[in-house]
């Protein structure tokens, strides 16, 4: 079935750091990858969409300038948390879509569990 | 805004009882994808509802979609320790954006 990868599955930082996660499609080509933000027990909240070659669409309350999503082939997205402080501590998941159609479901990465001390 | 109700938060069973878990939304829907997290884990797929009136069956877990296709639930008959974890529905209103619901935690105690 289909396999996203996602790295690295923990990172602890210090405050101000710049935090790099990727996302890879690793069996198929993702045109369209999602990112989601998770706080403990709670659900997933869209951050943003990332399209290969365009810009992603934030969803509202999502700072673009704080969280930078590049999706620069159709098996690679990463999301950037610049300038990271405690309050963005959280466990950030990564999803993609096989095919062109609104009936596919989503494959999940495992997950980034972010800690900024 | 689009919004994915469900409910109930939490469910705690004895192991052999049922669970059933609902999900309401404000506008209609072109799918329903239902999601397992356990914990410390991601979601993974369970089953995609798209047909007004749809059942679906994966053993023990029965799905529907309503005939409106704005509400839909996830049935687990008999459960097991190993169903524990917490059940997601996730809507789509055409288009790739999903809004997931607030997820319903399952404890089953043996």
């Amino acid at each position: 079935g289909a396999v996203v990868s996602q790295h690295p599955s923990r990172v602890i930082c210090k405050s101000g750091t710049s935090v790099k996660i990727e996302c890879r499609s690793l069996d198929f080509q993702a045109t369209t990858m999602f990112w989601y933000r998770q706080f403990p027990k709670q659900s997933l909240m869209l951050m943003a969409t990332s399209n290969e070659g365009s810009k992603a669409t934030y969803e509202q309350g999502v700072e673009k300038d704080k969280f930078l999503i590049n999706h620069a082939s159709l098996t690679l997205s990463t999301l950037t948390v610049t300038s990271a402080h405690p309050e963005d501590s959280s466990f950030y998941i990564c999803s993609a879509i096989s095919q062109e159609s609104s009936n596919q479901p989503q494959h999940f990465g495992d997950g980034t569990r972010l800690s900024i001390l | 805004g689009q919004q994915v109700m469900q409910i109930p938060q939490y469910q705690h069973v004895q192991e052999g009882e049922d669970f059933t878990t609902y999900c309401n939304s404000s506008t209609t829907l072109s799918n329903i994808q239902w999601y397992k997290q356990r914990p410390g884990g991601h979601p993974v797929f369970l089953i995609q509802l798209v047909k007004s009136g749809e059942v679906k069956k994966q053993k023990r877990l029965t799905f529907q979609f309503g005939e409106a296709k704005k509400n839909s639930s996830l049935h687990i008959t008999a459960t097991q320790t190993t169903d524990v974890g917490t059940y997601f529905c996730a809507g789509r209103r055409g288009g790739f954006k999903t809004i997931f619901g607030a997820g319903t935690r399952l404890f089953v105690k043996a």
